[in-house]
Parts: structure tokens; C-alpha cells; sequence
């Protein structure tokens, strides 16, 4: 069974930055594009960028593209989301989820992890 | 980026009935339209893929339709599980975008 953990969450200053984990568990994470998708809190979701199985390619929402960086180890089954230049509007509770097709993205997150919050406020 | 508009954004029902969601994408995304449900605490959770494919562990109590534009959930007897919030979204065109919600309440 596929589990996901994040970590790296917590209280930033806007400007600053903050680098976010996703630990993978269970069958073949090297095998699948990983995502990021945020909820703003009592909003909905949000996608925010893909990685493709092998780190080669990725794709980032407008909203952060420049700003934020996804990569990838799949020596330690770990997903990271670099973020820079935080700003008030990226509070939101960060979730990984991985994407539902073998070696393609797709764009279908068929587990999730249970997220983890990010609050930008001085 | 296609725009996703759910309807309606608060759906009473009582338990046993059914419930019918609308999803509508600003241009036709074809059959890439998935589902998920929403408990509040928790993680979103797939339910439908494909416009029509349950995800795996789904009951057969959640149906999908629709192609192009129009899209359709249909719980067909509420269990007391299934009260949450229901998220569309389309995968046709990057960036995969998501509806604004349902969320499915207690009549």
C-alpha cells in the first residue's frame, strides 16, 4: 500500500523560504510523476507542480513558477518542494499526491498524503 | 487555463437519498475529468477517473457521466460517509485544474 508523509511545514516570514518533504512508502515511487496541490485554509484545491518519474520534467502552476522548485530522490523514495520568495497568499496546507499512471503523467493524484500547513505571516 | 464550475456549492440531502453534482469546464476537456471526495481533516480521496471509472475500493453507489463540457456525480443512496466535499477536476490541458467544491451537508 502507498503511503505519503509530508514534512517541513510551519510559520515563515514573507520573503523567506521553506522546503517541504514528501516520504513514499510502498511499491514503486520511481515509477510514478509526483504532484503538489495546496488548499488555501477554507478554500479549495489547488494545483501547484508535477515531476515526472525520473525528475527530467517539470511543471509548475503560474502562481509560483520562478519561486518554487520540485524536485525529486529516488534513492530515499522522497519528494521535495523548494519554496522561495514565500508570500502571505501561499498559505495553505501543502499535500503530495502521486499521480494514478505507470512512467506518464496523466494528471489523475490517486494517493495523497495527509499535508502539511504553511503559514506566511510576519 | 479551463476554468471548472461546480454546481451547486451546498447540496442538502438526507441519508438514503440521492445526490446529483454538476461539473461544467469553460472548453470541452473530452472524457479527462476526475473526481474526488473531501472529509474535512482529511486528504482529498480519488473516487472517479475517466469521467466514469471508479477508482479502485470505490463503492458502486458513486457513478460518474458526462463528456465535454457537462459532467455529472451521482451518489445514489447517501451513506452517512459520504457527507463531505466534492472536487472536480479536468486533466485534458496543463494545468490541471480543479472545480470550486460541493460540499454534500446533512438535510
Amino acid at each position: 500500500q502507498v503511503q505519503l508523509v509530508e514534512s517541513g511545514g510551519g510559520v515563515v516570514q514573507p520573503g523567506r523560504s521553506l522546503r517541504l518533504s514528501c516520504a513514499a512508502s510502498g511499491p514503486s515511487f520511481s515509477n510514478y510523476a509526483m504532484h503538489w496541490v495546496r488548499q488555501a485554509p477554507g478554500k479549495g484545491l489547488e494545483w501547484v507542480a508535477v515531476i515526472s518519474y525520473d525528475g527530467n520534467n517539470n511543471y509548475y502552476a503560474d502562481s509560483v513558477r520562478g519561486r518554487f522548485t520540485i524536485s525529486r530522490d529516488n534513492s530515499k523514495n522522497t519528494l521535495y518542494l523548494q519554496m522561495n520568495s514565500l508570500r502571505p497568499e501561499d498559505t495553505a496546507v501543502y499535500y503530495c499526491a502521486r499521480d494514478s499512471s505507470y512512467v506518464v503523467v496523466r494528471g489523475v493524484m490517486d494517493y495523497w498524503g495527509q499535508g502539511t500547513l504553511v503559514t506566511v505571516s510576519s | 487555463e479551463i476554468v471548472m464550475t461546480q454546481s451547486p456549492a451546498t447540496l442538502s440531502v438526507s441519508p438514503g437519498e440521492r445526490a446529483t453534482l454538476s461539473c461544467r469546464a469553460s472548453q470541452s476537456v473530452s472524457r479527462h475529468l476526475a473526481w474526488y471526495q473531501q472529509i474535512p481533516g482529511q486528504a482529498p480521496r480519488l473516487l472517479i477517473s475517466g469521467a466514469s471509472t471508479r477508482a479502485t475500493g470505490i463503492p458502486a453507489r458513486f457513478s460518474g457521466s458526462g463528456s465535454g463540457t457537462e459532467f455529472t456525480l451521482t451518489i445514489s443512496s447517501l451513506q452517512s460517509e459520504d457527507f463531505a466535499v466534492y472536487y472536480c477536476q479536468q486533466y485534458d490541458k496543463w494545468p490541471p485544474t480543479f472545480g470550486g467544491g460541493t460540499k454534500v451537508e446533512i438535510k
